[in-house]
């Protein structure tokens, strides 16, 4: 069975510039979430997908960040402008229906 | 704020001990629990998922419950250079795929040859 895939795996912008990310759940998997992780920290949650539909998007800034599911497989997260402290990596996770959550590798991005 | 704690370390400990790894979380109705392991540069990997107050042993791993005092903790035994990385306890507060994991900083355990 095939994992998480994110891409990119790095990526490095300047200020005020856009980036996306793109992420594929495992198969079959309908619950994908969307992490921050700033070094030295744990992941924090940004959004989490059931489907098509948003379930929790309390912590997405949503000035800059926005998240879509379109068809609920793949996802992509945006951010746009960034801003230095959105240096981090971006993990995505998929569950099915129980709340064992698989992670992908990750993109760090670096904003300089 | 629902928060998860966990002592950042380093914890240290020589080659074929025992490591301790403790965590503990604010939200008393928190259903299910969970320790990754995150070794540099990679994603966290699950390890153990507990759900009910006691012991569960799977290998060298013994994850430990505890609702009323809202503690978790892992146990690793005979502790190998390998599983020197940075552990991660993660509590869900609704279970089931409707919720999501709130972690703790992680533990940085590092084990000595």
């Amino acid at each position: 069975e095939a994992g998480v895939a994110q891409s990119p795996r790095y990526k490095i912008i300047e200020k005020r510039q856009s980036v996306a990310f793109w992420c594929n759940p495992i198969s079959g998997h309908a619950t994908l979430y969307w992490y921050q992780q700033i070094l030295g920290q744990g992941p924090k949650l940004l959004i989490q997908f059931q489907n098509n539909g948003v379930v929790d998007d309390s912590q997405l800034p949503k000035d800059r960040f926005s998240a879509e599911r379109l068809k609920g497989v793949d996802s992509t997260l945006k951010i746009q402008p960034a801003k230095l402290e959105d240096s981090a990596v971006y993990l995505c996770a998929s569950s099915s229906f129980s709340d064992t959550q698989y992670f992908g590798p990750g993109t760090r991005l670096t904003v300089l | 704020q629902k928060e998860v704690e966990q002592n950042s370390g380093p914890l240290s400990v020589p080659e074929g001990a025992i490591a301790s790894l403790n965590c503990t979380y604010s939200d008393r109705g928190s259903q299910s629990f969970f320790w990754y392991r995150q070794y540099s540069g990679k994603s966290p990997e699950l390890i153990m998922s507990i759900y009910s107050n006691g012991d569960k042993e799977d290998g060298r791993f013994t994850a430990q419950l505890n609702k009323a005092s809202q503690y978790v903790s892992l146990l690793i035994r005979d502790s190998q250079p390998s599983d020197s990385a940075t552990y991660l306890c993660a509590v869900n507060n609704y279970g089931g795929s409707q919720g999501n994991l709130i972690f703790g900083k992680g533990t940085k355990l590092s084990v000595k040859p």
